[in-house]
């Protein structure tokens, strides 16, 4: 089984461009999410979704979007790129959360810069 | 607001050394500690899960604890390899959401 897979890897962009990273998971997972990870900090989460056409937001959302049209897919759109998006992002599945025994799955990551 | 703290940043020993990871959190009220393991330009790896109503989990040559009254979770590491050098992280599900330390960069010297 593939697991959770990012692209792109690595990203460079100008200020106001967009551009969509990709998450698909073959693990029938329910539960889908999104992270940033910046240097000196803790992971922290984006957007989340609970199963096919439901998302939630998590603690740092703007200046992101996501949509869930099928249960594999979960791509994290930003619309307007701004220098303070420049991170490491990881998407993650699990069958049912993160909650009880519920362990996630984690993609390799997309380095993304914007100039 | 749920916060996680991990001291230290860094950790350098020899191998062979037995050693031990701290992480500690500010809200007594989590459902479950989770461990994971970072390897550069990579994704993240579980280690242990322990839920609230236990005390700790092991697995292999790590072993983790959990006291929810002080606030605290260690990840005992026996017997360490230099395979085992990586960015340790700890996270608490705190309201069915992770709340993420910032991790601690361990080196195993040969």
């Amino acid at each position: 089984n593939a697991g959770v897979t990012q692209t792109p890897k690595f990203q460079v962009l100008k200020t106001g461009q967009s551009m969509t990273l990709q998450c698909a998971q073959d693990m029938n997972h329910e539960y889908m999410s999104w992270y940033r990870q910046d240097p000196g900090m803790g992971l922290r989460l984006i957007h989340y979704s609970v199963g096919a056409g439901i998302t939630d937001q998590g603690e740092v959302p703007n200046g992101y979007n996501v949509s869930r049209s099928t249960t594999e897919d979960f791509p994290l759109r930003l619309l307007s790129a701004a220098p303070s998006q420049t991170s490491v992002y990881f998407c993650a599945s699990s069958y049912g959360g993160v909650s009880g025994a519920n362990v996630l799955t984690f993609g390799a990551g997309s380095r993304l810069t914007v100039l | 607001k749920q916060e996680v703290t991990q001291i230290p940043a860094a950790l350098s020993v020899p191998e062979g050394e037995n050693l031990v990871l701290n992480c500690s959190f500010t809200d007594s009220a989590i459902y479950n500690l989770q461990w994971f393991r970072q390897d550069p330009g990579k994704g993240l790896t579980s280690l242990l899960l322990i839920q609230s109503s236990q005390r700790e989990q092991t697995s292999g040559r790590l072993n983790a604890s959990l006291d929810k009254s002080s606030g605290r979770s260690t990840l005992y590491i026996a017997a360490s390899q230099p395979g085992d050098s990586a960015t340790y992280l700890c996270a608490v599900d705190s309201n069915y959401q992770l709340i993420w330390g910032a991790g601690t960069k361990l080196i195993i010297k040969p």
